[in-house]
């Protein structure tokens, strides 16, 4: 069965700061993996996706993940931080074989200082 | 905006009461995803629907049921309902290939009183 693992429920950083949120996985198969990001009161948006092309993966708002099959890995980074993207961010893998299963961290809230 | 609609937004009841939350897809998604989201329980999956059928099932209480119409638009249908069900209901719609992500609607946020 597949899992993520989100690493940290809480991440605080001041704005122009690089940012990091950490997830790992879990996944019998060459997984699918996305980062939605969610802000207050509002629905899921993708940020980025993995589908097995590159393994640096660039979305939207500057924000971009990284791959790593040795490690299990899909960390979001961005190198400044901006006081909009304070949200709730998900790691989520996806078994694309069997229905588009989708599994969701937990989350981490990012808290951007001014 | 990610093309799903879901309808109402808000919906404030009592327990016991019975409710229908509506979704719309985006156009051409066969596939329909019902999502519930609370503090102590996190986002968890409930079921799937494509093309008017089931097709999976996650953690969905025998007093919720759903189904997908010919227009492809969805209902989850909630009854019996307790305080503990208050929540954000979420819709996903995708087009099933293999690998494409889910399109989230905004949410209908239930309350039982």
């Amino acid at each position: 069965a597949q899992s993520v693992t989100q690493l940290d429920s809480h991440v605080s950083v001041s704005e122009g700061t690089p940012v990091l949120l950490r997830c790992n996985y879990s996944s019998s198969y060459s997984p699918s993996l996305f980062w939605y990001v969610q802000h207050p009161n509002k629905g899921l948006q993708l940020l980025l996706k993995y589908t097995s092309a590159a393994t640096l993966v660039k979305g939207i708002n500057g924000f971009e993940a990284e791959f790593k099959k040795s490690e299990t890995s899909f960390h979001l980074t961005k190198p400044s931080a901006h006081m909009s993207d304070a949200a709730e961010y998900f790691c989520v893998v996806s078994d694309p074989y069997n229905n588009n299963d989708m599994r969701f961290g937990a989350g981490t809230r990012l808290t951007v200082k001014p | 905006d990610s093309g799903v609609t879901q309808t109402p937004k808000h919906l404030i009841t009592a327990t016991g009461q019975r409710v229908t939350l509506r979704c719309s897809p985006r156009s051409g998604d066969l596939s329909v995803y019902w999502y519930q989201q609370s503090l102590d329980q996190g986002l968890q999956f409930l079921i799937q629907y494509y093309n008017g059928e089931e097709r999976a099932k996650g953690n969905i209480l025998e007093r919720f049921s759903a189904q997908q119409f010919p227009d492809l638009h969805s209902e989850l249908n909630l009854s019996s309902l307790e305080l503990g069900d208050s929540a954000l209901y979420f819709c996903a719609s995708s087009n099933r290939l293999a690998r494409d992500e889910q399109f989230f609607g905004p949410g209908t946020r239930l309350t039982v009183l």
